[in-house]
């Protein structure tokens, strides 16, 4: 069964790091395109970063500079590094898997992973 | 950067009914690139249309999307009580993906 199991998120102080972790299942993680997309409460979707099939990685402007997408394949896992947290980056965060023949549409998702950044 | 906007933000519909869904890009794009997604309360979100007018698998006929350029349109005939929820429009823009803002499909 493919799947996707978010964890890491909780309750970090402004300024704190975190880091989530996506395990999969049923396929590889270097075989689709792995991103992290997550929502604000009561909000709609947010994309946050992308790590292609060969390694290239890209992140949205609000996240530049303060996160790092990166995955291991001996484990299937994708990561997020979050630094310098704000209030702002409070969200639920799931991971999503884009094949390439669904022209990169986000075929597989996790059930996400909940993010409170409050002091 | 390219933005998208589903300019319905509440569709009031009973089921039954045929539903239709847009979304707008702010300039021409490749229809290709051109996903829908549902999402239930929740829920993690689910695709429903890649390329345009593509049904991922295991979606119901009556989910069927079309469109090209800017346009681009997500029916659903006859809904059915499980359809009311939201739906996202999504580009791939080779470095980025973008959403649109969601139309809620709630039950009248």
């Amino acid at each position: 069964e493919v799947q996707l199991v978010e964890s890491g998120g909780g309750l970090i102080q402004p300024g704190g790091s975190l880091r989530l972790s996506c395990a999969a299942s049923g396929f590889s993680v270097s075989s689709k395109y792995m991103s992290w997309v997550r929502q604000a409460p009561g909000k709609g979707l947010e994309w946050v970063s992308v790590i292609h099939t060969g390694g290239t990685t890209y992140y949205a402007d609000s996240v530049t500079g303060r996160c790092t997408i990166s995955r291991d394949t001996s484990t299937n896992t994708l990561w997020l590094q979050v630094n310098s947290l704000r209030a702002e980056d409070t969200a639920v965060y799931y991971c999503a898997g884009a094949p390439r023949y669904y022209y990169y549409a986000m075929d597989v998702w996790g059930q996400g992973t909940t993010v409170t950044v409050s002091s | 950067e390219i933005v998208l906007t589903q300019s319905l933000g509440t569709l009031s519909l009973s089921p039954g009914e045929r539903a239709t869904l847009s979304c707008r890009a702010s300039q021409s794009v490749s229809s290709n690139y051109l996903a829908w997604y549902q999402q239930k309360p929740g829920q993690a979100p689910r695709l429903l249309i890649y390329g345009a007018s593509s049904r991922a698998t295991g979606i119901p006929d009556r989910f069927s999307g079309s469109g090209s350029g800017k346009d681009f349109t997500l029916t659903i005939t006859r809904l059915d009580p499980e359809d009311f929820a939201v739906y996202y429009c999504q580009l791939y823009g080779g470095s980025s993906y973008t959403f649109g803002q969601g139309t809620k499909l709630e039950i009248k």
